[in-house]
């Protein structure tokens, strides 16, 4: 069974300019996170789907952050304009059950933004 | 808003000592997971705890939910270096969910 599938694993990117991370959850799983890593804040809950549509976006910085899941197997996370504030590990992970069941985490798209 | 917290940040100990890490939350929980993320990888799902005053065994790992369900501990008995990495506690409370920010343990052989 594949994991969480995530792309880039790594990004370095300029100031302003557009970035889109991208996920494929675990097939089967209705959930779907985004999480932000950094030394300074831990790991930080961005937004949430369930059967593709956002539940809870409260964690998501500001515009500049969207997220998208268009199908059961495909979740983008776009930052435009990037800014080098937002360097570091997203995380994508996908559930059955939110709240009550394990997280699987992808291995992580690690943003360089200079 | 709940608030999930971890003691300590960081732990170094000697291979063969136990280590123990705290998670402490500001609401009664309805169940607690148990994360362990290894340098440069991803959190990996160790455990979760549902009921109150619950202890879980896992080999040399001893994971354990307070009886007011607002803290959990995970302890390591005879600590290898393949127990390096940050671990971390989730919290969650009505359907929300809150990660602490992690204890950090490094292993000197």
């Amino acid at each position: 069974d594949a994991g969480v599938i995530q792309s880039p694993r790594h990004e370095v990117t300029e100031m302003g300019q557009e970035v889109t991370l991208r996920c494929k959850p675990i097939s089967g799983h209705d959930y779907l996170f985004w999480y932000r890593q950094t030394m300074m804040r831990g790991l930080e809950l961005l937004i949430y789907f369930n059967n593709n549509v956002p539940i809870d976006d409260s964690g998501m910085p500001e515009d500049r952050f969207s997220a998208k899941m268009p199908n059961a197997s495909f979740s983008t996370l776009k930052i435009q304009p990037s800014e080098p504030r937002d360097s570091a590990v997203y995380f994508c992970a996908s559930s059955r059950i939110t709240g009550t069941g394990e997280l699987f985490f992808g291995e992580g798209s690690r943003l360089t933004v200079l | 808003g709940q608030q999930v917290m971890q003691i300590p940040q960081y732990q170094h100990v000697q291979e063969g000592e136990d280590f123990t890490t705290y998670c402490n939350s500001s609401t009664t929980l309805s169940n607690i997971q148990w994360y362990k993320q290894r340098p440069g990888g991803h959190p990996v799902f160790l455990i979760q705890l549902v009921k109150s005053g619950e202890v879980k065994k896992q080999k040399r790992l001893t994971f354990q939910f307070g009886e007011a369900k607002k803290n959990s501990s995970l302890h390591i008995t005879a600590t290898q270096t393949t127990d390096v990495g940050t671990y971390f506690c989730e919290g969650t409370n009505a359907g929300k969910s809150t990660f602490g920010d992690g204890t950090t343990l490094t292993v000197k052989p």
